[in-house]
């Protein structure tokens, strides 16, 4: 089993939908987490941090639920732009161990 | 505009060439990596250096040889490499701290064809 696993994709949505990104990360021990997006050809770029609180951007919400070792990524109201590979990302501790999912691709169609 | 600088943005090189890959970042990181990229895959962690020493290697080949002169420049040196090492080669950096979470960021990689 791969220490960080996302929904194997490809999703491929609507202008206007909403959808949801689910990661699981089997390292109890991991403190930190990110999601990123990769356009293709391009270098990864964070698109936010996760925090036990949850947190909110815009049309982005992040969830963390540490008990569950789970973590999840809503985009509400897709754009054609938000096509892109969407990487979740972990850090094993607070140090330089960060862990990479295989990436779920979306395509949001017009 | 991305905040680490890396050359060249593309490499094609014979296996029996020698070259480098240049990362130059000014944001005071005090951590610095390279990952490889192959196509529709994450990126895989080859090494970090971390206040200017070696603290990850990923088990790498020592075909790929790191270096880094000081805080803010992270070499990757390239010798007789496998076209299967043909690859998008990531530079990234982060803040060194503790108790904070450290941000990954990337530059805008090197594209190495291997022939």
């Amino acid at each position: 089993r791969k220490e960080v696993e996302q929904d194997p994709g490809p999703f491929n949505v609507p202008e206007g939908a909403t959808v949801a990104f689910n990661c699981t990360y089997s390292n109890s021990a991991s403190q930190s987490f990110f999601w990123y997006r990769q356009d293709c050809r391009k270098e990864p770029k964070l698109l936010m941090s996760v925090y036990s609180s949850g947190n909110e951007d815009g049309r982005f919400t992040a969830q963390l639920n540490r008990a569950s070792q789970y973590i999840s990524l809503l985009i509400r109201d897709s754009k054609l732009s938000d096509s892109a590979t969407y990487l979740c990302v972990v850090n094993r501790g607070y140090g330089q161990n960060f862990v990479f999912g295989p990436g779920t691709r979306l395509s949001v169609l017009p | 505009d991305t905040e680490v600088t890396q050359t060249p943005k593309h490499l094609v090189m014979g296996m029996t060439n020698k070259k480098s890959l240049k990362c130059e970042q000014h944001m005071g990181h005090r951590a610095m990596y390279w990952y490889k990229q192959k196509a529709k895959k994450p990126p895989e962690l080859m090494f970090v250096y971390s206040y200017e020493k070696l603290s990850i290697n990923e088990s790498v080949p020592s075909r790929f040889s790191p270096e880094c002169p000081n805080s803010s420049l992270l070499n990757l040196h390239l010798h007789a490499l496998q076209p299967e090492d043909s690859a998008l080669y990531l530079c990234a950096s982060s803040e060194q701290g503790a108790g904070g979470a450290n941000v990954l960021t990337f530059g805008a990689g090197s594209r190495l064809t291997v022939l």
